[in-house]
């Protein structure tokens, strides 16, 4: 069974726009960490945000912030006011274990194409 | 602060030869992981260390792959021999063992192609 699901292989948004990009993960883990990374034509992968499953808030970096929802096992990244320079393939990762511990092992989804039209 | 290195950027070799990634870790980051993702599918994970421990190595594709991280610092993986199957992009990635080690910080990626 996938881990993590992406369901969305691409998503168009509109300069200016906010746009959610879709991830659900499956763990039974109670201790666990999402992440996104966003990677760029030029290759880099490009963290931009983590979620820890005890975190009370959903977690926002600038203009990221991401819809945790624990019961329903969502992780969607929001992206507002969306920039050109915001297309990318935007992937969404899971860590199980505890963050003290030693399992740092990134599980991640396909991947969702955003492309940010002017 | 310099982030995490890899080298080369891409490399193309025949089938049945060698090739060795190199990848620089961010300074002071005791873990560092290798991945990988082949065209087509998602990035998996290979192996990971602490300081110069293999700490897991489950991903590893089998035996023609072969990590190294000899004083805890900069970490090697060697394909030998290489196979059109192992073209792909290989991303190397450092954390902190604590506090703020939940951030996972990946490279550029040596892109590998294979003919």
């Amino acid at each position: 069974a996938q881990k993590i699901t992406q369901t969305q292989p691409g998503m168009f948004v509109q300069e200016k726009e906010a746009v959610t990009l879709d991830c659900t993960y499956d763990t039974s883990d109670p201790s666990y960490g999402l992440f996104w990374y966003k990677q760029p034509s030029s290759g880099e992968m490009i963290f931009l945000i983590y979620q820890g499953s005890y975190d009370q808030q959903n977690a926002t970096e600038g203009r990221y912030s991401l819809n945790f929802q624990k019961a329903r096992k969502s992780a969607n990244l929001v992206i507002s006011a969306s920039q050109l320079g915001d297309s990318a393939m935007y992937f969404c990762a899971m860590r199980e274990g505890y963050s003290g511990g030693s399992n740092y092992k990134l599980t991640f989804g396909k991947g969702t194409l955003l492309t940010v039209n002017p | 602060e310099a982030g995490v290195t890899q080298f080369p950027s891409h490399s193309v070799i025949e089938k049945g030869q060698t090739v060795t990634l190199r990848c620089d870790p961010i300074s002071g980051h005791d873990n560092l992981y290798w991945y990988r993702r082949v065209m087509g599918k998602e990035i998996k994970f290979l192996l990971h260390f602490v300081k110069e421990s293999k700490q897991d190595e489950s991903g590893m594709p089998n035996n023609r792959f072969l990590a190294e991280r000899t004083g805890g610092t900069y970490s090697t993986l060697k394909v030998q021999p290489a196979e059109l199957e192992d073209s792909g992009v290989y991303f190397c990635a450092s954390s902190q063992r604590q506090g703020s080690g939940n951030t996972i910080y990946f490279g550029e990626g040596s892109w590998l192609t294979v003919v």
